[in-house]
């Protein structure tokens, strides 16, 4: 069984601070991905890495695959109180219908 | 209506009940999925249908029990189940089967077993 370990389980920041998110298997990945889920909604995707080593950004957030395509991580900067949410990494492993492994997820709270 | 979505947004039911959920795609896709998310434990996904086709049945509880009337429509009908059933059930679209395509989530259906 693969597992994906999200940390931290729960984080609440003031606005306007860094952070960053890891997402961590003993499990190689084909492919990673980054969703954002607020209250009362499903998740919505960020961003699909599927490279290792890859970076990608997408404003003030900064993604990143592991070298070996186990772990990964994303940075926020200057958090918003719209960045509020449940962040969940997903990793995918290809061959037929791929394969999905969920993280735990990480709670984000930014007060104003 | 857009996107994806779900019926009820909430369900109480008793070990005894049968009930069903409903889930709408309005986006032309040709995959449809079912997933669980509870509290204690990562989100699982239960079963993948493309052009009406279950391809995917990951060791899914016979109390659950999908159908796909066509690629619109994805159903979850639920009979006997257990308090530890009780979790968000979400549904989701995607063009084809498979994670190269994005998945478009519904709302989510609570489900409390009682």
């Amino acid at each position: 069984t693969q597992l994906l370990e999200q940390s931290p389980q729960f984080l609440s920041i003031q606005e306007g601070e860094n952070l960053t998110v890891y997402c961590n298997s003993s499990s190689v990945f084909s492919s990673l991905q980054w969703y954002r889920q607020e209250p009362g909604e499903g998740p919505v995707l960020l961003v699909t890495v599927v490279t290792g080593g890859e970076v990608k950004k997408l404003k003030r957030l900064t993604f990143q695959f592991g070298d070996a395509r186990k772990d990964s991580s994303l940075h926020i900067t200057a958090a918003q109180p719209g960045d509020t949410g449940l962040y969940l990494c997903a990793g995918i492993n290809s061959g037929g219908y791929q394969k999905v492994t969920f993280g735990t997820g990480t709670k984000l709270q930014v007060i104003p | 209506e857009t996107g994806v979505t779900q019926t009820p947004r909430h369900l109480v039911m008793g070990m005894t009940n049968k009930k069903s959920l409903k889930c709408e795609q309005h986006l032309g896709h040709n995959a449809m999925y079912w997933y669980k998310q509870s509290a204690k434990k990562p989100l699982e996904l239960m079963f993948v249908y493309s052009l009406e086709e279950r391809v995917e049945n990951n060791s899914v509880p016979s109390r659950f029990s999908p159908e796909c009337p066509n690629s619109s429509h994805l159903f979850l009908h639920l009979h006997t189940l257990q308090p530890e059933d009780s979790a968000l059930y979400l549904c989701a679209s995607s063009q084809e089967a498979g994670y190269t395509d994005t998945q478009y989530f519904g709302p989510g259906t609570r489900l409390t077993v009682l």
